[in-house]
């Protein structure tokens, strides 16, 4: 069965600081991966998307970008976080198979201060 | 541009009540549409889906039908649990499959009461 993993669970960072978040799926192989932002009292934002490796889709102008350096690796990085990065980040992967269902890992909750 | 909109709440209902999310969107061609759960703390978790119009999705007692005519996809239950309460998301994606992921609404925030 396929599995996808994210960590660190919880990050609490300082202002200008780097980042590093990390997400793997296993069990399947080119999946299309996928990073969310949930914003406190907001709704799930689409960050960056890949179909393959070393393709990176942007969704939204920001202070993050991704990388997919394997098939099952998906990475969020920031050079210098800002207090507006605060938030739960969530990784997704599903197949391109039409309708199927997209499964989240369960998250990282990252604090700027 | 594709959009999901549904009820933001809190909407809060005691035990065995009937729940209903509204939820409806905006998308050209033929989306899949999807419910999300999220409980506290958590990531999201698919609750049910739908790929065609007349479609009904259904899981752990939740039901929403794909409407095509209305462009909804309306949540419900017809007796809440407690261990119901957490965030629901409507979701759609394009038919063409869904590499540009998935659009959400905003989430309802439902709490159940014993």
């Amino acid at each position: 069965s396929q599995t996808i993993h994210q960590w660190p669970a919880t990050l609490v960072q300082p202002v200008g600081s780097p980042l590093s978040l990390e997400c793997t799926v296993e069990g399947t192989s080119n999946p299309n991966l996928y990073w969310y932002r949930q914003a406190a009292g907001r709704g799930l934002q689409l960050l960056f998307y890949s179909v393959g490796i070393g393709q990176i889709s942007s969704e939204v102008p920001q202070n993050l970008s991704a990388s997919r350096p394997q098939d099952r690796q998906f990475i969020l990085s920031s050079k210098k976080l800002l207090l507006s990065d605060s938030g739960f980040y969530l990784c997704a992967w599903t197949w391109t198979a039409t309708g199927y269902g997209y499964t989240f890992g369960s998250g990282t909750r990252l604090t700027v201060v | 541009g594709n959009s999901v909109t549904q009820m933001e709440g809190p909407v809060t209902l005691s035990e065995e009540a009937f729940l209903t999310i509204n939820c409806t969107y905006t998308a050209t061609g033929y989306p899949s549409l999807f419910w999300y759960v999220q409980y506290p703390g958590e990531g999201l978790q698919l609750l049910l889906k739908a790929t065609k119009a007349d479609d009904k999705g259904s899981n752990k007692g939740f039901e929403a039908t794909y409407r095509k005519e209305t462009t909804s996809f309306h949540l419900e239950k017809g007796s809440v649990q407690v261990s119901d309460s957490a965030v629901y998301f409507c979701a759609l994606s394009h038919s063409g499959g869904g590499a540009d992921g998935l659009t959400f609404g905003k989430g309802t925030h439902l709490i159940i009461q014993p």
